[in-house]
C-alpha cells in the first residue's frame, strides 16, 4: 500500500529557477493539500485541491502554482524559487469533507533554495 | 480567527515519566481536534483525535480530551518511552472545513 509518495525527496536548486514537487496518492482520496514546515511556524498551508480541476489558496500561496488534473496527482511548482522557499514541503490527502475526517501525509520533501 | 497554542519546547523525561503537552484554541462554531506525531525524517501520522466536546481521543498509550470549557486538547500519557522521542503537532479543523490548522509543534525527548 504505498499511499502518498512524494518526490524528488531532497532537492537543492538556485535561486529563480522553477522547480516542481511531485504528489501521488493511490486512495482515490478527494482532497489534497500542500504543506510548508518551518521552525516557529509549525505547517502551514500552501494550496488544497477538492477535486480533480479545483484548487484553492490556502494561508502562503505566493510564489506557488498548482494544478490537479488528474484526481490522484497533485504537483506544486514553485515558478522562480527564493531563498526563503526553503522549507520541507508535506503533501497530504483525506477521503472527504466532513468532520473529523483524518488527513494522510507523505514523507516530505526538503528543498533547500541558494 | 482559527489558531492552535502549544507549549513550547522541548520537553525532557526520563522513560517512565508522565507527560503532558498543553494545546489550547480559538475557533468558531465546533472544530475537529487532533494531535500528530512526527518522527525524524518523517511525515506525520494522526495520533488520536475527538470530534465533540468531552470526546476523548486515545492510542498507543496516549490521551487528550476535548474540553470546549477550556478550549483545550491537552495531551497526556501515564509511562513515556524513549521511542516515544518526536515532535507532537496539536491541530484543529474548523467545522466547515476539512483544512488543518496546525501548532507549532513541540519536541519530546526521552533518555533512558
Amino acid at each position: 500500500d504505498a499511499g502518498i509518495t512524494q518526490s524528488p525527496r531532497y532537492k537543492i536548486t538556485e535561486t529563480g529557477r522553477q522547480v516542481t514537487l511531485m504528489c501521488h496518492q493511490t486512495w482515490s482520496h478527494s482532497y489534497m493539500f500542500w504543506y510548508r514546515q518551518d521552525l516557529g511556524h509549525g505547517l502551514r498551508l500552501i494550496y488544497y485541491s477538492a477535486a480533480a480541476d479545483i484548487t484553492d489558496k490556502g494561508e502562503v500561496p505566493d510564489g506557488y502554482v498548482v494544478s490537479r488534473s488528474k484526481t490522484e496527482n497533485f504537483p506544486l511548482t514553485l515558478e522562480s524559487a527564493t531563498r526563503s522557499q526553503t522549507s520541507v514541503y508535506f503533501c497530504a490527502s483525506s477521503e472527504a469533507q466532513g468532520k473529523g475526517n483524518t488527513i494522510y501525509f507523505g514523507e516530505g520533501s526538503w528543498l533547500t533554495v541558494v | 480567527g482559527n489558531s492552535v497554542t502549544q507549549m513550547e519546547g522541548p520537553v525532557t523525561l526520563s522513560e517512565e515519566a508522565f507527560l503532558t503537552i498543553n494545546c489550547t484554541y480559538t475557533a468558531t462554531g465546533y472544530p475537529s481536534l487532533f494531535w500528530y506525531v512526527q518522527y525524524p525524517g518523517e511525515g506525520l501520522q494522526l495520533l488520536l483525535k475527538a470530534t465533540k466536546a468531552d470526546d476523548k481521543g486515545s492510542n498507543k498509550g496516549f490521551e487528550a480530551t476535548y474540553r470546549k470549557e477550556t478550549t483545550s486538547f491537552h495531551l497526556e500519557k501515564g509511562s513515556v518511552q524513549v521511542s516515544d522521542s518526536a515532535v507532537y503537532f496539536c491541530a484543529l479543523s474548523p467545522s466547515n472545513t476539512d483544512k488543518l490548522i496546525f501548532g507549532t509543534g513541540t519536541r519530546l525527548q526521552v533518555f533512558p
